[in-house]
């Protein structure tokens, strides 16, 4: 019963490459989302998804693509990896009831040179 | 734009102490408050969810209170022991919606010392 998994656990790139974080949960929960948590800014938001193949921004979108083609997998793409992307990555799920908190991934700790 | 702030930063207590975490937000229009704990290296736990229209929850050891209109809660540890170290994080969901969006704080990084 392992919930939900990230993978790599690590990664290291370098700039200019594309990089792809997996995300997959085992409950099949509705919602999908993913954060990175930064010194000094905390846990912000980068994309969600309410349901397969329904996918929106948050707060900081900008040089991430997320696609959610079956509702267990909610992978995270770089497409051209900057240093400031440099960062821990979580992915976290919740279901569809009311008032039902989310449920976080182990992280990936991803270093761009 | 919603902020949330955590204080303090980090907070360092010897065992037993009982303690109290503070956390605060602008926008008061919130669907819910939570608070985790996060481990070194490890993901996020969520600790306790109160909905706008609680005053409190409380999980074992746990106690915490939401005042909406003035933005505040705050999170009581009872007897606090070593295993309680760990990162302590508040968020709070926008909207009405069920697949609500989290705003962070920062946390609170405590240490109890045995």
């Amino acid at each position: 019963d392992a919930g939900i998994t990230q993978s790599p656990r690590y990664k290291i790139t370098e700039t200019g490459r594309q990089v792809t974080l997996m995300c997959h949960q085992t409950w099949s929960h509705s919602y999908m989302f993913w954060y990175r948590q930064d010194l000094g800014h905390g846990l912000r938001l980068i994309y969600y998804s309410a349901a397969a193949d329904i996918t929106d921004k948050g707060e900081v979108p900008d040089g991430y693509v997320v696609s959610r083609s079956k509702t267990e997998n909610f992978p995270l793409t770089l497409e051209s990896a900057t240093r400031s992307q440099t960062s821990v990555y979580f992915c976290a799920t919740k279901s569809m009831r009311e008032q039902e908190t989310q449920y976080f991934g182990p992280g990936t700790r991803l270093l761009v040179l | 734009k919603q902020e949330v702030t955590q204080i303090p930063a980090a907070l360092s207590v010897p065992e037993g102490e009982n303690l109290v975490l503070n956390c605060s937000f602008t926008d008061s229009a919130i669907y819910n408050l939570q608070w985790f704990r996060q481990d070194p290296g490890k993901g996020l736990t969520s600790l306790l969810l109160i909905q706008s229209s609680q005053r409190e929850q409380t999980s074992g050891r746990l106690n915490a209170s939401l005042d909406k209109s003035s933005g505040r809660s705050t999170l009581y540890i009872a007897a606090s022991q070593p295993g309680d170290s760990a990162t302590y994080l508040c968020a709070v969901a926008k909207g009405e919606t069920s697949g609500s969006r989290l705003t962070f704080g920062e946390g609170t990084q405590l240490t109890v010392n045995p």
